[in-house]
């Protein structure tokens, strides 16, 4: 059964800490995605990835950056995590042609920054 | 501006009945357009994509349709179980577009009691 991985599905920071998000997928897909997901204002893009070393910005990439060093793991760093980056946090992955093949996503991350 | 919208925010039935579930988009120039459905704390699960020339398409007992003149689409369930509780989320993406051209709705939360 083919899947996206997040490394952990609960996650509690302090303010300040730098913060490791991982995901992996074993699809070789060649897109991955990171949203966060917040009530009320749904899912929202945070980076996206279209190949190795390739990253762009999402619509809130503020406060967040990214790595993609292999083509199965992106990984979402929160520099300094501040209680605003309170969220859900999903990984996506797709085939180049993404929005017709549509996206697989992980289970999530639920991060609570304190 | 680009924006998709779902009605009802949320809806509460009993097993076994049936429901429908709204999506109004203003998206242009419009690609193709997605139902998700997400489980409480699980990553969204794509349920059927439709593109412009499509009206109706089923998954099981769900039926989606797309009417691209109004810009609206319609998710349809039958026989309602316990497992349909969930969130189901529309998603529309524009011709020509990257992966940053997804376009989500909120989502409808919806609850089927026994």
């Amino acid at each position: 059964d083919v899947k996206v991985t997040q490394s952990s599905r609960y996650l509690v920071k302090r303010t300040g800490e730098k913060v490791f998000l991982e995901c992996v997928q074993d699809m070789d897909h060649e897109n991955m995605f990171w949203y966060r997901q917040d009530p009320g204002l749904g899912l929202r893009l945070i980076y996206f990835s279209y190949d190795v070393k390739m990253k762009e910005k999402g619509d809130i990439p503020e406060g967040y950056s990214v790595s993609r060093e292999k083509k199965e793991r992106f990984s979402l760093i929160l520099e300094s995590a501040s209680t605003n980056q309170t969220s859900m946090y999903l990984c996506a992955s797709s085939p180049r042609a993404g929005p017709i093949h549509g996206y697989t996503f992980g289970s999530g991350t639920r991060l609570t920054v304190v | 501006k680009n924006q998709v919208e779902q009605s009802p925010q949320s809806l509460i039935i009993l097993e076994g009945k049936n429901c429908t579930l709204q999506c109004n988009y203003t998206v242009s120039p419009f690609s193709n357009l997605r139902w998700y459905k997400q489980d409480t704390g699980r990553g969204p699960v794509s349920l059927t994509i439709m593109t412009f020339s499509e009206n109706t398409k089923s998954n099981g007992r769900y039926t989606a349709t797309l009417d691209a003149d109004t810009k609206q689409s319609s998710l349809h369930i039958t026989a309602s179980q316990l497992s349909d509780s969930a969130s189901y989320i529309c998603v529309v993406s524009r011709r020509g577009g990257n992966n940053r051209k997804l376009i989500w709705g909120l989502g409808t939360s919806l609850a089927v009691n026994p």
